[in-house]
């Protein structure tokens, strides 16, 4: 397997533009998450499904964001309208149902709003 | 929700020396705490992880041990090499409204190995 996929891998926007980031889970995986990265905040959780339905958005920063999965092999994450302070990168992530797998991340995109 | 403390943040060793990277949580209902392991521009990848009803586990030169009365966890890396440098999280899960797949991460801490 091809492992998580992510797209763009990196992604230069100015204040105000919308921004759509791609997620492919691993085939077969029935969760998905979203993750943010920042030096400051450091990993957080902003959303996860469970077969295609959002279980936990309680990280989603603002009505900014938001996340969709119109299926099992796709997600997006999207922020409109973007702003400076959304600058991190964004990991998406997967894992199969069962008592504490193992989360397989993405490579990330790094997002960068002028 | 769970609150996961991560010490110290940076850790600065020579090469063969051990490495201790402790942490703290605040959820007693946590049951499951991983550690990654993320090398610079790179994703985080699971190098060990223990479950609350185990108190000690190893896997060749890293260990993990769990203090459930005392609320915190360790990871000890032993013989450190230079490419044990990264950045190392540790995480929590609370088990409560069966949200075992919600990671709650520490800040991290930067671990060089100097050779």
């Amino acid at each position: 397997d091809a492992g998580v996929i992510q797209s763009p891998r990196h992604e230069v926007t100015e204040m105000g533009q919308e921004v759509t980031l791609r997620c492919k889970p691993i085939s077969g995986h029935d969760y998905l998450f979203w993750y943010r990265q920042t030096m400051m905040r450091g990993l957080e959780l902003l959303i996860y499904f469970n077969n295609n339905v959002p279980i936990d958005d309680s990280g989603m920063p603002e009505d900014r964001f938001s996340a969709k999965m119109p299926n099992a092999s796709f997600s997006t994450l999207k922020i409109q309208p973007s702003e400076p302070r959304d600058s991190a990168v964004y990991f998406c992530a997967s894992t199969q149902a069962g008592h504490y797998n193992e989360q397989f991340f993405g490579p990330g995109t790094r997002l960068t709003v002028l | 929700g769970e609150n996961v403390e991560q010490h110290p943040s940076t850790l600065s060793v020579q090469e063969g020396d051990s490495a201790v990277i402790k942490c703290t949580y605040s959820d007693s209902a946590s049951n499951y705490f991983p550690w990654y392991k993320q090398e610079l521009g790179k994703r985080p990848q699971l190098i060990i992880d223990i479950r609350s009803n185990v108190g000690e586990k190893k896997d060749q030169r890293i260990a993990v041990t769990l203090n459930k009365t005392a609320k915190h966890f360790s990871l000890h890396i032993t013989e450190t090499q230079p490419e044990d440098s990264a950045v190392y999280f540790c995480a929590g899960t609370g088990n409560s409204g069966g949200s075992n797949y919600k990671l709650t991460f520490g800040k991290g801490t930067l671990l060089t190995v100097n050779p």
